[in-house]
């Protein structure tokens, strides 16, 4: 069965630190694969996604990941974290082209202390 | 654009009563629309995939009678928690797509409790 991990509960850092959130999947065909952000009382955002081409995927708020097929990863980064990217983290993956359903990781929650 | 709304936003209800929660897309036409359930501290859990004007595909474990879906319009699907019990209360999220399309958009999300 396709499944989505996100080693990382809960992630603390102090401003300005660099992120990196794990992001693994187990699929062995073609993949797609989305951060969604979730902050404080809000709903999901889309922070960045992969289909194909460039394996490092530049998205939103200075954040970016980098998929390596051969590690069946996806991780988030950002070099210089801010107050305001204190959030839950979603890691997502999507099988099956436009047809298939998206399994989420359990995410992250992020805590930056200014 | 991609906006997708979601009424109400919270609601209570007592054991026992139905209630109907909205998802519109407001920007675009939804073939496909999405229900979740959240719950505390855990990812979002797949209830059932709706495409406009069919029945609705639900996962395993999700009871079709209970949780009654109804995709009428290509911006309009609606969730129907059918005699609530407490075990019931979560956090509905729905999401939409357009036909052809990978992306998702999230609704905000629908916090239910019955008492």
């Amino acid at each position: 069965a396709q499944s989505v991990s996100q080693h990382n509960h809960h992630v603390i850092l102090s401003e300005a630190a660099s992120l990196e959130l794990g992001c693994n999947y187990s699929y062995g065909g073609t993949v797609n694969l989305f951060w969604y952000v979730q902050y404080p009382g809000q709903h999901l955002q889309l922070l960045l996604k992969y289909f194909s081409g460039d394996p490092l995927v530049k998205g939103i708020k200075g954040f970016e990941a980098e998929f390596i097929k051969s590690k069946f990863s996806f991780n988030l980064r950002k070099p210089s974290v801010q107050w305001s990217d204190t959030a839950e983290y979603f890691c997502a993956a999507l099988a099956g082209g436009s047809q298939g359903n998206l399994i989420f990781g359990k995410g992250t929650k992020l805590s930056v202390k200014p | 654009g991609a906006v997708v709304s979601q009424h109400p936003s919270w609601v209570i209800c007592k054991s026992g009563t139905s209630v109907k929660i909205e998802c519109r897309s407001l920007d675009f036409q939804a073939t496909t629309m999405f229900w979740y359930r959240q719950f505390p501290k855990q990812s979002l859990m797949l209830m059932a995939t709706s495409n406009e004007g069919s029945k609705a595909t639900y996962e395993q474990g999700v009871e079709k009678d209970k949780f009654l879906i109804n995709h009428a319009s290509l911006t309009l699907s609606t969730l129907t928690v059918t005699s609530a019990h407490p075990e019931d209360s979560s956090f509905y999220i729905c999401s939409a797509k357009q036909r052809g399309e990978r992306t998702q958009y999230f609704g905000p999300g629908t916090r239910l409790t019955v008492l």
